[in-house]
Formats: structure tokens, C-alpha cells, sequence
């Protein structure tokens, strides 16, 4: 299996602009993560789809960030405008829920989007 | 409100030197602490879940134990390369639900020297 795919890897961009990040899940998995990871803060939930569906959006920052999981194979998360506050790693991760609790913690993550705001 | 607090921040042990790293949770009904090991430009890969208090799980070199209050990870002989971040999480519940989040520790730095 190839595992959570992410795209772009590394993103520099200027403050003010669009910035649309890309996620691709374990085939068969149904519950999507989206992290940030900085310095300060650690690794943050941001938002939580299960079957496409977003259940806990809480940590999403403001309205300047948005996601979407069209369908059970791809995933976006959005930030317009960027501003440089949000440089950090963005992390997403998979996992198949049965349920219950004993497989949300089994959750594999992507090798992460380094985004760099100037 | 869920926390989670490990140490310490970063640890330096030479190739054999044996020690723990710590996490002590604050969460209203354990469902479970989990370890992850995180590596340098990579995600963090999933290594144990603990449910009750006096469970232990082992994975070559790596020994996760749980209390009541906190979770330790015994490394055992570490080699370098042992040498990365590991992250501690605790399932914190959506209100009456059966699903939750989980809320992550800043990690342990470990880096085994040769």
C-alpha cells in the first residue's frame, strides 16, 4: 500500500494568497484527520471527516480555513488569505473506524506539507 | 479540559543507556494513551495503545507502561537508530459519544549517540 499521499510537500507563498493542500488516504480507510504541527502548539487536530462526513471541525482556526472530502479518496484543506501565523507542518492521516473506539487510534499518517507564509 | 505533558523535552543517552520518557495525562475517563515515534521530515508512525492502568506492551527495545496518572516509555539498550521524537496522546471523548480525538504531548527528543 502506498500510503497517506500528500501534496504539495513544501509550499513557500506570499501572505494574502490562496493555498490549497491535498490529501489522498489509505484505500478502504473511512475517517480523515487534518493536523498542524509547529514549535509552539505541537501537533493540533484541526478537522475530523468520517465517511466524508466532517464531525469535529472545532480547531479549525477562523474562517480562513476550510476543508472538504468530496469523496472517500481525496481530501482538500484551504487557507484563504494565508497569512505567515499559519507556516507550520500540515499533517493529514487516515484510519478505519469500525464504530466503536478501538480503531481511532490507529491512525497512519502522510509525510506532511511543509507551508511556508512569507 | 484533556492535557497531556511529557518529559523531559529532549534526551541524550549513549548507544546502550538505557532510560524512560514520561507522560502524564489529565483526561476525564482514560479510553485509551497511545505512543507514536515521529522521525525528522515525516509523520508520526503509530507504535502502541495502553488502555487500563498496569497494562504493558513491548516492541523490540521499547517498553510502554500505564498508570492511573501517567505512561512511561522504557527504552531498553537504545542504538541510534532509536533516535527520534515520540509523541504521547490520550483519546479525549466527544461529550457522550463513542468517538474522540486524540490530544498529543510536545513529544521527547531522543537522540542515541554511537
Amino acid at each position: 500500500d502506498a500510503g497517506v499521499i500528500q501534496s504539495p510537500r513544501h509550499e513557500v507563498t506570499e501572505m494574502g494568497q490562496e493555498v490549497t493542500l491535498r490529501c489522498k488516504p489509505i484505500s478502504g480507510h473511512n475517517s480523515l484527520f487534518w493536523y498542524r504541527q509547529t514549535m509552539m502548539r505541537g501537533l493540533e487536530l484541526l478537522i475530523y471527516f468520517n465517511n466524508n462526513v466532517p464531525i469535529d471541525d472545532s480547531g479549525m482556526p477562523e474562517d480562513r480555513f476550510s476543508a472538504k472530502m468530496p469523496n472517500a479518496l481525496f481530501s482538500t484543506l484551504k487557507i484563504q488569505p494565508s497569512e505567515p501565523r499559519d507556516s507550520a507542518v500540515y499533517f493529514c492521516a487516515s484510519s478505519l473506524w469500525a464504530g466503536g473506539l478501538t480503531t481511532l487510534e490507529t491512525q497512519y499518517f502522510g509525510p506532511g506539507t511543509r507551508l511556508l507564509v512569507l | 479540559e484533556d492535557q497531556v505533558t511529557q518529559s523531559p523535552e529532549a534526551l541524550r543517552l549513549q548507544e546502550g543507556e538505557s532510560s524512560s520518557l514520561n507522560c502524564s495525562y489529565t483526561v476525564s475517563g482514560l479510553r485509551g494513551l497511545f505512543w507514536y515515534r515521529q522521525d525528522p521530515g515525516k509523520g508520526p508512525e503509530f507504535l502502541f495503545t495502553l488502555y487500563s492502568a498496569g497494562e504493558e506492551k513491548e516492541k523490540e527495545r521499547l517498553k510502554a507502561t500505564l498508570t492511573k496518572k501517567e505512561s512511561f516509555l522504557h527504552i531498553t539498550a537504545p542504538k541510534p537508530e532509536d533516535s527520534a521524537t515520540y509523541l504521547c496522546a490520550v483519546l479525549s471523548l466527544y461529550g457522550s459519544s463513542n468517538t474522540g480525538k486524540l490530544i498529543f504531548g510536545q513529544g521527547t527528543t531522543l537522540q542515541v549517540k554511537p
